[in-house]
């Protein structure tokens, strides 16, 4: 059964800090690898996806690594914003193809403070 | 990409009844998605749905509890049934989107308290 665990639970830097976020997952068995942003009592904004062939992805501030052979990857924000400040979710889709959910690490609850 | 709406948003419900969760896309898809989040925890998902069939539920979950219906390609309801306060939690619909690598999207979430 996949496992996935984000370290550290929980975060508080300074505005302007260069951070980097943790996923790791027990089986690398995976079609792809997806960072989610959830803001407090709302849905889940897909941030970046990484495919398993691939080895990172970005977008603005953002960049994700995977290295699948690990089991990992890890979600870099560069100079960090207040508004940055949210939970940060990664989750991986299995490589059977009948099955298509994701399965959830439990979050890094980023603060940036201004 | 693709735009869910969930509704209701939020609701507070009481002890014993039921309440429907509905999903709506902008676009047809083939498969959908429903997740629970407890309270200061992460996702754990509640059942697969697919439009002409039954629902392909995860262990700990069953279908008298949380009946779905998948009547169409861009439509589904979650039903969370007699609810007791451990029902508390945000359902989240999602759905695999066409292109983009077949990213998932999740809609805004309905935000249940049950008293």
């Amino acid at each position: 059964k996949q496992e996935v665990t984000q370290i550290p639970a929980a975060l508080s830097v300074p505005e302007g800090e260069n951070l980097v976020l943790n996923c790791s997952f027990t089986d690398s068995a995976i079609y792809n690898l997806q960072w989610f942003r959830q803001d407090p009592g709302k849905g889940l904004t897909s941030l970046l996806l990484i495919q398993s062939s691939q080895r990172e992805q970005t977008s603005g501030r953002l960049n994700a690594s995977l290295d699948k052979s690990s089991g990992r990857s890890t979600l870099y924000i560069a100079a960090s914003q207040p508004g940055d400040s949210a939970t940060y979710l990664c989750a991986v889709r299995p490589m059977d193809t009948g099955r298509r959910a994701l399965t959830f690490g439990s979050g890094t609850r980023l603060q940036v403070q201004p | 990409s693709a735009v869910i709406s969930q509704k209701p948003s939020r609701d507070i419900c009481q002890r014993g009844t039921s309440l429907t969760i509905q999903c709506q896309v902008d676009s047809q898809v083939t498969m959908m998605f429903w997740y629970r989040q407890q309270p200061g925890q992460s996702l754990t998902l509640i059942a697969t749905a697919n439009q002409g069939s039954e629902a392909t539920y995860e262990s700990g979950f069953v279908i008298d509890k949380f009946p779905i219906s998948r009547p169409n390609l861009t439509f589904s309801t979650l039903t969370v049934s007699n609810m007791s306060p451990e029902d508390s939690s945000i359902y989240l619909c999602s759905v695999e989107g066409t292109g983009h690598g077949n990213t998932i999207y999740f809609g805004e979430g309905s935000w249940l308290t049950v008293v």
